[in-house]
């Protein structure tokens, strides 16, 4: 089965820096484009950045541009979001996404992130 | 990047047929067939049950359904059960490897 388990959310103050990881096991984690979708608290969904099979595409949505950075480690099945400069609007909780036909196909169960003073 | 529209509530009665739409532009879902739909139960991830317009994944009841006529998207779930009462939210490819959600529905079964 397809398990995808982030870590590494927590409370950080305005201006700070957070690094989220996504552990994959279950499928060919090199094979596969993987994104990550963030949902504040009582909000819909966001997707924020995406990178390719070989981490040699990446895309951020435009909120997040210059201030995230997405990478991967395929020998360790894991992705990564390195997050910089957080403001208060970036409170979400932040999940794993592995992408499929066109779709986010298989979702890990999500991480918090709160960004207060 | 603007998100897609979405009707924030909708409701049925069991047995029912409640239909929620998806509205976007030329740029997205009027450009791609590649609109994806996701149920998501209070506390838990969303979970994939519409891609590709209207292909199912294993393991979704055929009670779900989903189509496109220009750039409104819309997702059918015929027969009402108590277990679709959840938030459902639309998401289409923007091009550039971008993608964009809908800001969801709450489905209400009465």
């Amino acid at each position: 089965d397809v398990q995808l388990v982030e870590s590494g959310g927590g409370l950080v103050q305005p201006g700070g820096s957070l690094r989220l990881s996504c552990a994959a096991s279950g499928f060919n984690f090199s094979s596969s484009w993987m994104t990550w979708v963030r949902q504040a608290p009582g909000k819909g969904l966001q997707w924020v950045a995406n990178i390719k099979e070989d981490g040699g595409v990446k895309n951020y949505v435009d909120s997040v541009k210059g201030r995230f950075t997405i990478s991967r480690d395929n020998a360790m099945n894991s992705l990564y979001v390195q997050m910089s400069s957080l403001r208060v609007e970036d409170t979400a909780v932040y999940y794993c996404v592995k992408e499929g036909k066109w779709s986010f196909e298989q979702w890990g169960q999500g991480t918090l992130v709160t960004v207060s003073s | 990047q603007s998100a897609l529209t979405q009707p924030p509530s909708a409701s049925g009665s069991p047995g029912q047929s409640v239909a929620i739409s998806c509205t976007g532009t030329s740029s997205d879902v009027g450009a791609y067939n590649y609109v994806s739909w996701y149920q998501q139960h209070p506390g838990r991830a969303p979970k994939l049950i519409i891609y590709g317009v209207n292909q199912r994944p294993s393991g979704v009841p055929d009670r779900f359904s989903g189509s496109k006529s220009g750039n409104t998207a819309s997702l059918t779930v015929s027969g009402l059960q108590a277990e679709d009462e959840a938030d459902y939210y639309c998401s289409s490819y923007a091009g550039i490897n971008k993608w964009v959600f809908g800001g969801g529905t709450k489905l209400t079964v009465l």
